[in-house]
């Protein structure tokens, strides 16, 4: 069956360009999750969705980075003007229920900012 | 806030059984999780335990000590694909966010 699946797998960004990483979570998964992972690190959270609402998006850095899912279903991460720092993972998530026990993972887009 | 702790290296050898640990410090509690990584890959869910005591599943069993602030994921009969790096995290007392350490790095030998 159908994982979490992400787009790009791949991004390569010039220093100060807006990028838009997008998630498709497994069908009919109530929460989904956005990570930052940097090398040799654990995935840090930026934000969390229960259906359309983000409930949480303590962990995002700064206000260049912005989170929607509009319909429940699709989200999107997106980073205004990039910055070298933003070079990471981008892991996204989901889970069946609320509140996220048992997440899968999709296997993530990589960022590099140049 | 959240603080984990777990060691970043280990090495075993095939055929044995290793205990990975987690201490972990929160103000609030609502679950601990393992997850396994290998290189480049995602994280997969290993186990969840909110309650103390030892869930056992398979291969892989997971410990929670809660007055302890304390985990372990206990690996048997390890294989060398069993060679990934583990990840213990806490679920917070907001319910969507989990806080991940920085995972053990796992080498088996033969």
């Amino acid at each position: 069956g159908a994982g979490v699946s992400q787009s790009p797998r791949y991004k390569v960004a010039k220093r100060g360009q807006d990028v838009a990483l997008r998630c498709d979570p497994i069908s009919g998964h109530v929460s989904l999750f956005w990570y930052q992972q940097a090398l040799g690190q654990g995935p840090e959270f930026l934000t969390y969705f229960q259906n359309e609402a983000q409930l949480d998006k303590s962990g995002l850095p700064s206000d260049r980075f912005f989170a929607e899912r509009p319909e429940g279903s699709v989200s999107t991460l997106k980073i205004q003007r990039t910055q070298q720092e933003d070079s990471a993972v981008y892991l996204c998530a989901s889970s069946l229920g609320g509140g996220g026990k048992e997440q899968f993972f999709g296997p993530g887009t990589r960022l590099t900012v140049l | 806030g959240q603080n984990i702790d777990q060691p970043t290296e280990m090495t075993a050898t095939e055929g044995a059984i290793v205990q990975i640990n987690c201490t972990y410090q929160t103000s609030g509690f609502n679950g601990l999780f393992w997850y396994q990584q290998h290189a480049g890959e995602a994280p997969t869910f290993l186990s969840y335990n909110v309650l103390d005591g030892l869930e056992e599943k398979g291969r892989f069993s997971s410990f929670l000590s809660r007055s302890k602030g304390y985990s372990y994921l206990l690996l048997k009969e390890l294989q060398m694909k069993d060679s990934a790096s583990y990840l213990c995290a806490v679920r917070g007392p907001n319910a969507g966010k989990s806080t991940f350490g920085d995972g053990t790095t796992l080498t088996v030998k033969p």
